[in-house]
């Protein structure tokens, strides 16, 4: 079965810190995408990564960047956290072929801005 | 642009009663579409899929058809149990890298 981990389920932080949200998947997929799911408003793509070191805006990436150095792993950072930014964050992964089941979700971080 | 809309919820039905939730798309060319399911405190988990118009999808007794001719992704159930209570997301996807498209997802209440 595919993996996809997150760093931490709950996750409280102040206003202005930098924040880190990981994400690891064990099946060797190409893509990587991170989303925030907001009550009403469904999930919404922040980032996604198609390649190592390769990147792609969302619909709504001000705030926010992310890193892939590795292909397993895709980090999504606040650089200054906001009160606005209190939300569940889901990452997901693919293969490129959708034959392969489409996207595979992690439990999700529920971050919490103070 | 593309894009996904489902019936707003919650939406409360007994056990054993049929369910529907509605999903209509706009794409600009021939997408897969998909439905997925959130259980409480968790992430999404795949439920089914269709890759071309008039596949069928089914899962766990769930169905929906791909209909090009209305633009339509339906879910039903013939029999809902209380576990099938959930949050229900259409998506659809197209293009390079596998981009998906969600709906605001449609939350099922049955209750016993």
């Amino acid at each position: 079965d595919v993996k996809v981990t997150q760093s931490s389920r709950y996750l409280v932080k102040r206003t202005g810190e930098k924040v880190f949200l990981e994400c690891v998947q064990d099946m060797d997929h190409e893509n990587m995408f991170w989303y925030r799911q907001d009550p009403g408003l469904g999930l919404r793509l922040i980032y996604f990564s198609y390649d190592v070191k390769m990147k792609e805006k969302g619909d709504i990436p001000e705030g926010y960047s992310v890193s892939r150095e590795k292909k397993e792993r895709f980090s999504l950072i606040l650089e200054s956290a906001s009160t606005n930014q209190t939300s569940m964050y889901l990452c997901a992964s693919s293969l490129n072929n959708l034959a392969g089941g489409g996207q595979f979700f992690g439990p999700g971080t529920r971050l919490t801005v103070l | 642009g593309d894009s996904v809309t489902q019936m707003e919820g919650p939406v409360t039905l007994s056990e054993e009663a049929f369910l529907t939730i509605n999903c209509t798309y706009t794409a600009t060319g021939y997408p897969s579409l998909f439905w997925y399911v959130q259980y409480p405190g968790e992430g999404l988990q795949l439920l089914l899929k269709a890759t071309k118009a008039d596949d069928k999808g089914s899962n766990k007794g769930f169905e929906a058809t791909y209909r090009k001719e209305t633009t339509s992704f339906h879910l039903e159930k013939g029999s809902v149990q209380v576990s099938d209570s959930a949050v229900y997301f259409c998506a659809l996807s197209e293009g390079n890298f596998n981009k998906f498209y969600f709906g605001s997802g449609t939350k099922l209440n049955v209750k016993p």
